[in-house]
């Protein structure tokens, strides 16, 4: 157990519906991760926060978008939703930038 | 976008033989490298994350080293077990703290 945690671990849902994931890091953490793994595709780097600042974009769709909180848990909402979405979103957390990152179970989602 | 590849893809190895993997990365703007070591139907486990020319990080049998002047890491398992199967990632961060993977090295090690 990393100690990072995802909800829901499975969501199914119809194309052009909104959903939000959810990432709670490793007690003491300060940077969260969000990472896209689709089938035909390894692993993407979406978008990074420190602190509740964003630190980092990468392949991160507009119609994507994260936020971290106060109590640095994140989320990651993502919508109009459409097949090719569908994927296993991981979040990790790490103390700081270059430190190793901690990776939670991943939230599969299936767009129908 | 830029590549980051491991070699080989898939490696299948008797155990307690030794083995290693490479994995090659743009040398500009270099910031950092991750090794993870991912179990099927599990999530990526940080095993390294090594910053400077030159690097050598250890952690048990698993070692792995860094050049950063000419873009490559080694991991080096020694005396391979059973338990050692997984996909071995490598990640390559830059400045501007974006992160690039690779595709992963498949390791099986036959009992």
């Amino acid at each position: 157990d990393s100690g990072v945690t995802q909800t829901p671990k499975h969501l199914i849902t119809a194309t052009g519906q909104r959903v939000t994931l959810r990432c709670s890091p490793r007690s003491g953490d300060l940077s969260v991760y969000w990472y896209q793994q689709s089938l035909d595709q390894g692993l993407q780097f979406l978008i990074q926060y420190y602190n509740g600042e964003e630190r980092a974009k990468g392949n991160i769709l507009e119609r994507f978008s994260a936020q971290q909180f106060p109590d640095l848990h994140s989320e990651l909402n993502l919508s109009s939703l459409e097949l090719g979405d569908s994927a296993l979103y991981f979040c990790a957390s790490s103390v700081a930038t270059s430190y190793e990152q901690y990776f939670g179970p991943g939230t599969r989602l299936t767009v129908t | 976008i830029l590549n980051v590849e491991q070699s080989p893809q898939s490696l299948h190895v008797q155990e307690g033989d030794s083995t290693n993997f490479t994995c090659s990365f743009p040398s500009s703007n270099f910031y950092a490298l991750h090794w993870y070591r991912w179990e099927t139907a599990k999530s990526p486990e940080a095993l390294f994350v090594m910053t400077l020319n030159g690097d050598e990080k250890k952690k048990g049998r698993i070692s792995a080293t860094l050049n950063t002047k000419e873009g490559y890491s080694y991991l080096y398992i020694k005396g391979s077990q059973p338990e050692d199967s997984a996909t071995y990632l490598c990640a390559f961060s830059n400045t501007g703290n974006q992160f690039y993977f690779g595709t992963g090295t498949s390791l099986t090690v036959i009992p």
